[in-house]
């Protein structure tokens, strides 16, 4: 069935380094795509989207990445700090079911900063 | 600006009884309203949506139902909790014309039944 996964459920990394945390998606008909960041015991916060008709979206520190060739969507941090310790969720809009309300999350990763 | 709140916090029942959760949305008009369950360490599973008053679509069935008694505001209830109803139970809120773009997600509740 159609569905958002992730590559790697745990990312450790030094402060300082850049990140890449990944995703694969399996619809197709996916055309909207969300990065979350949840801290222990929070709600998600939303990070940064983009539009399938995009291959990469730039924000504050953070960059994402589409590449719709393979399915594959990627959060890249830069300079990691200790407060970007957290799960990261993908989700996507994929046009499942003939709902267009619905996001489908994966699994999430887990980032550790390590000072 | 816009906010989202849940209440309680934290809740712990016992098994049999009922459950009532709520979620309320400040500062929009007309929002697309979500309830999500989440297990210790796993992602989010989506239990209900509406997409206005009195309109309520159900993703999973189990013993929970929702209701939307008003524009935002948009409760979660059990007649009977089970064990397996224990999680972080998140409520989230859109406003794209065209439906689930970016949901913002309250600050949850978390649910441990007992």
């Amino acid at each position: 069935g159609e569905s958002v996964g992730l590559h790697l459920p745990t990312l450790s990394v030094q402060e300082g380094d850049n990140s890449i945390i990944n995703c694969a998606y399996s619809n197709s008909a996916s055309d909207y795509f969300i990065w979350y960041k949840q801290e222990s015991g929070k709600g998600p916060q939303f990070i940064i989207d983009i539009r399938s008709n995009m291959d990469k979206r730039q924000g504050q520190r953070v960059t994402v990445l589409l590449n719709k060739t393979v399915k594959h969507l990627s959060l890249q941090i830069a300079a990691t700090q200790p407060g970007d310790s957290a799960v990261y969720f993908c989700a996507e809009n994929g046009h499942s079911g003939g709902s267009n309300y619905k996001l489908t999350f994966g699994k999430g990763t887990l980032l550790t900063v390590n000072p | 600006s816009q906010t989202i709140h849940q209440w309680p916090a934290t809740l712990v029942q016992p098994v049999g009884s009922p459950l009532s959760l709520e979620c309320t949305v400040e500062g929009t008009s007309n929002p697309n309203l979500y309830w999500y369950r989440q297990a210790a360490g796993r992602g989010l599973q989506l239990l209900f949506y509406s997409v206005g008053i009195g309109q309520i679509s159900s993703e999973v069935p189990q013993n929970l139902s929702a209701s939307r008694p008003q524009d935002r505001q948009f409760i979660l209830s059990s007649k009977k909790l089970l064990l397996s109803d224990s999680g972080f139970y998140l409520c989230a809120w859109s406003v794209s014309p065209d439906g689930a773009f970016e949901q913002y997600f309250g600050p949850g509740t978390r649910l441990t039944v007992t």
